[in-house]
């Protein structure tokens, strides 16, 4: 079956402008969760989505929000875009979360 | 909050060894999960192993293998004859029942050399 899709795979954008990325889950799963990575700070959770519903949110500025679907996909916004939003974004899908995630490959945002 | 903590960075062995990377974690629940993950150059994190902490038999996947220590709340994991397609990223994870928020450490870049 087609894994967890992101859209796109790169972006560059300039300062203050905003983005909007992309997932769409495994058939079958609810859950979609995002993540940002960084050299420096790592992985870090944004938030989780199940049934069109924000169930978790992690430790990010309000310029970072998000949605989901009624068909499961989900999409991410970021506002007002910062140098140190460059990152890589990962989406991933679960039936339940302690089944463990299923990832895409990412999208590579670079802010210029 | 829970953390979780890889000790090693960087580790490279030869072909066909065998290697443990070290992960451990803090946390007062009694009921979670723990993951080994993958990342290679390709960027996609890809579930190695899971192990459910309330399981004392530790879990196994063909090569891969952990050794779960829940009292001295460790969670290593080895890997068995060594290929170069091993090489990667390796993140340990945890995430508690009921959550959905999956916590990181830092990785460990393994390199297998031929």
């Amino acid at each position: 079956k087609a894994g967890v899709t992101q859209t796109p795979r790169y972006l560059i954008k300039t300062r203050g402008q905003q983005v909007t990325l992309s997932c769409s889950p495994i058939s079958g799963h609810r859950s979609v969760s995002w993540y940002q990575q960084t050299p420096g700070q790592g992985l870090q959770f944004l938030f989780e989505y199940f049934s069109e519903t924000q169930r978790n949110k992690g430790n990010f500025p309000g310029r970072f929000s998000g949605r989901q679907f009624s068909n499961s996909r989900s999409e991410m916004n970021v506002s007002t875009l910062e140098l140190g939003d460059s990152a890589l974004y990962l989406c991933a899908s679960s039936f339940q979360s302690t089944d463990g995630y299923t990832f895409g490959s990412g999208t590579r945002l670079t802010v210029v | 909050a829970q953390t979780v903590t890889q000790s090693q960075p960087e580790m490279s062995v030869q072909e066909a060894e065998t290697v443990t990377l070290s992960c451990t974690y803090d946390t007062s629940e009694n009921n979670y999960y723990l993951f080994w993950y993958k990342q290679p150059p390709s960027r996609q994190m890809i579930l190695v192993i899971r192990q459910e902490a309330y399981k004392q038999q530790n879990a196994t996947e063909n090569r891969f293998s952990v050794n779960f220590q829940k009292a001295a709340k460790s969670f290593s994991l080895k890997i068995s004859d060594s290929q170069l397609g091993d090489t990667a990223m390796y993140f340990c994870a945890f995430v508690r029942w009921g959550a959905q928020k999956l916590v990181f450490g830092q990785g460990t870049r393994l390199t297998i050399n031929p």
